[in-house]
């Protein structure tokens, strides 16, 4: 299995209040992803990296930053939660460059947002 | 834009049926690549197969089969001699080969339930 780990597994957090979700992966891998999952929409890009500190916008990336200072980190922040941010959150990792295209993903981490 | 649509919410079967899972999409790229995951009730994302766009031979692993199609942007998935251990939600998505934007694009996926 591909070394993710995703921090932390739950939460429940109050609406207006921030929240950072972890993503550490032991692989070295270049690139790493930040999904969303929720019943309809299958997996939704939020933002991606393909470096340290070099992050581009996803799909749904609107009330949602990241943060990437070393290779094995990604970190997604909900700057003010909001209940339409209720969601099923993986972290995803490939290295295309390397040849690795496709992606491994983290065991997700549920976020409900009251 | 790239899009990957998978009409088909929910299929239900019962045991030892054969059942193919409908995978269409959209790309302007001429290269790209193609995967399959399945998401079982633990709810982890599982790897299956990857395709390359410039290789069109259909692929067998075990019950597993894939059925690539460019000339109609179809990836289809079958599984013959279904069991109850295939239940789960089975997603196709696309990325693309070249340039920075590397991230995969995601059908909605189908919830494949296999009765005993």
């Amino acid at each position: 299995d591909a070394g993710i780990t995703q921090s932390p597994r739950h939460k429940v957090t109050e609406t207006g209040t921030p929240v950072t979700l972890r993503c550490h992966q032991t692989e070295n891998h270049r690139y790493m992803y930040w999904y969303r999952q929720d019943p309809g929409h299958g997996l939704r890009l939020i933002h991606y990296s393909y470096g340290v500190k070099d992050t581009d916008k996803g799909e749904v990336s609107d009330g949602y930053s990241v943060s990437r200072s070393k290779t094995e980190d990604f970190l997604l922040t909900l700057e003010s939660a909001t209940s339409s941010q209720t969601s099923v959150y993986f972290c995803a990792i490939s290295d295309p460059t390397g040849g690795i295209t496709e992606a491994f993903f983290g065991q997700g981490t549920r976020l409900t947002v009251v | 834009a790239q899009k990957v649509t998978q009409a088909q919410t929910e299929i239900s079967v019962v045991e030892k049926e054969d059942v193919t899972l409908d995978c269409v999409y959209e790309t302007r790229d001429t290269t790209y690549y193609l995967f399959w995951y399945k998401q079982p009730p633990s709810g982890e994302l599982v790897f299956l197969i990857r395709r390359n766009s410039f290789d069109e031979q259909n692929e067998i692993s075990g019950r597993y089969s894939w059925n690539f199609q460019k000339s109609t942007s179809s990836f289809n998935f079958t599984i013959t001699a279904s069991q109850v251990v295939d239940s789960a939600v089975y997603f196709c998505a696309l990325s693309r080969i070249a340039g920075s934007a590397r991230q995969l694009t995601f059908g909605s996926g189908t919830q494949l339930t296999v009765l005993p």
